[in-house]
This record gives C-alpha cells, sequence and structure tokens, in this order.
C-alpha cells in the first residue's frame, strides 16, 4: 500500500518567493496533518483536518501561512511570502477514523529558505 | 496543553548492547506513538501503543497509562538502529486539542560497531 506521499523532497527558494507543499495521504484515511519541525522547536502541529475540513489552525504560525483541502486525496500547505525563519522540515500525516488511532508519516519536504 | 518528557537526551551504546528509553506525559492519552527518525530525516512509526505491552522483533514496548509513562526497549542493538527516538500523545480530553500529536524533545541514539 502506497503510504503518505509528500512533494516536493527539498525546496530551496528565495526569501520573499511563495511555497507551495503538497500532500497525498493514504487512501481511505480521513484526517490530515501538517507538522513543522526544527532544531529549536522540534515536531509541532501546524493544522490538521477532518473530513477535508480544518478542525485546528492554532498552530499556523502567522497569516503568511495557509493551508487547504480540496477534496480527500489531496493538501496544500503555502507560505507567502517566505522568510529564512520558515526553513524547516515539513511532515504530512493521515489517519483513519478519530483521534485514537496511529498517525502515519510521510517522507517530509526540506525546505531551506536563501 | 499536554507535556512530554523523554530520557535519557542522549544515549551512547555498542552495538549488541540493549537499553531503555522513557517517556513520561503529563494527562491521559488516548494515542500514543514510538518513532524512530533516521539518519535521512524519515519518521518510521514504531509502536502504536496508548496502553499495554507490544513487540517487534528486537523491540518492544510497554505504556503504563495509569502511571503515564511509556517505555521502548531496544535489545542487542545495531548500528543501523542509530538515529533519533520520538514519544508522541494524544490526549484523552476532548477540545480541540483532541487528535493533536504531542511529540517529545527525543532521545539520540548512537549505536558504534
Amino acid at each position: 500500500d502506497a503510504g503518505v506521499i509528500q512533494s516536493p523532497r527539498h525546496e530551496v527558494t528565495e526569501m520573499g518567493q511563495e511555497v507551495t507543499l503538497r500532500c497525498k495521504p493514504i487512501s481511505g484515511h480521513n484526517s490530515l496533518f501538517w507538522y513543522r519541525q526544527t532544531m529549536m522547536r522540534g515536531l509541532e502541529l501546524l493544522i490538521y483536518f477532518n473530513n477535508n475540513v480544518p478542525i485546528d489552525d492554532s498552530g499556523m504560525p502567522e497569516d503568511r501561512f495557509s493551508a487547504k483541502m480540496p477534496n480527500a486525496s489531496f493538501s496544500t500547505l503555502k507560505i507567502q511570502p517566505s522568510e529564512p525563519r520558515d526553513s524547516a522540515v515539513y511532515f504530512c500525516a493521515s489517519s483513519s477514523g478519530t483521534a485514537h488511532l496511529p498517525q502515519h508519516f510521510g517522507d517530509g519536504t526540506r525546505l531551506s529558505i536563501l | 496543553g499536554i507535556q512530554v518528557e523523554q530520557s535519557p537526551p542522549d544515549l551512547i551504546l555498542q552495538e549488541g548492547a540493549n537499553s531503555t528509553l522513557r517517556c513520561n506525559f503529563s494527562d491521559s492519552v488516548n494515542n500514543l506513538q514510538w518513532f524512530h527518525q533516521n539518519p535521512w530525516g524519515q519518521l518510521i512509526n514504531l509502536f502504536y501503543i496508548p496502553s499495554g505491552t507490544k513487540q517487534n522483533g528486537r523491540l518492544s514496548a510497554t505504556t503504563v497509562a495509569t502511571e503515564r509513562y511509556s517505555l521502548l526497549y531496544i535489545s542487542s542493538s545495531q548500528t543501523t538502529d542509530s538515529g533519533v527516538y520520538f514519544c508522541a500523545v494524544s490526549p484523552r480530553a476532548g477540545g480541540t486539542s483532541y487528535g493533536k500529536l504531542t511529540f517529545g524533545q527525543g532521545t539520540i541514539l548512537t549505536v558504534h560497531p
């Protein structure tokens, strides 16, 4: 079975540019999560969706960040404009059903903002 | 929110040694997962274990939910076990925190040949 698929795996761009990260959850999973990993803050949840609806976006750092889930098989995380402090590894995860079931992570997108 | 503390922060072993990693959490949970982050940065699911004991090859885990801790055992360690081990929990309480995984800071394991 295919796992969570993220693209791109690596992204290097200049400050001020728009960045779009993509995620395809595991088929049949109805919860999707975006996490960010940095040296300073570790792994932290940015936003999560249930049945394509954003449930909690309290972890989104600021208005420059936005996330969408137009259908059950695709989500995007967008940063506009990007800043060097956004450099991090961004993970997408999905799970089936409610909160008590395990989350499965993609391989992450390593983002570098110059 | 829920607090997750892992110990030790760093661990250095010789190949073949056994080790125990600990995860303490501050509230009741309905999800607890152990992950291994390998040198390529991938987060590998090891166990989903909100309570009880599970084993998978050389690895096993035990969660004592009533006492709010979990242990990960690695036996006969190999160099490929090196990496960072994370514990992550989701609180049992409702509200918007329901379903959110909170990660500990991790244990960095280095296994020397």
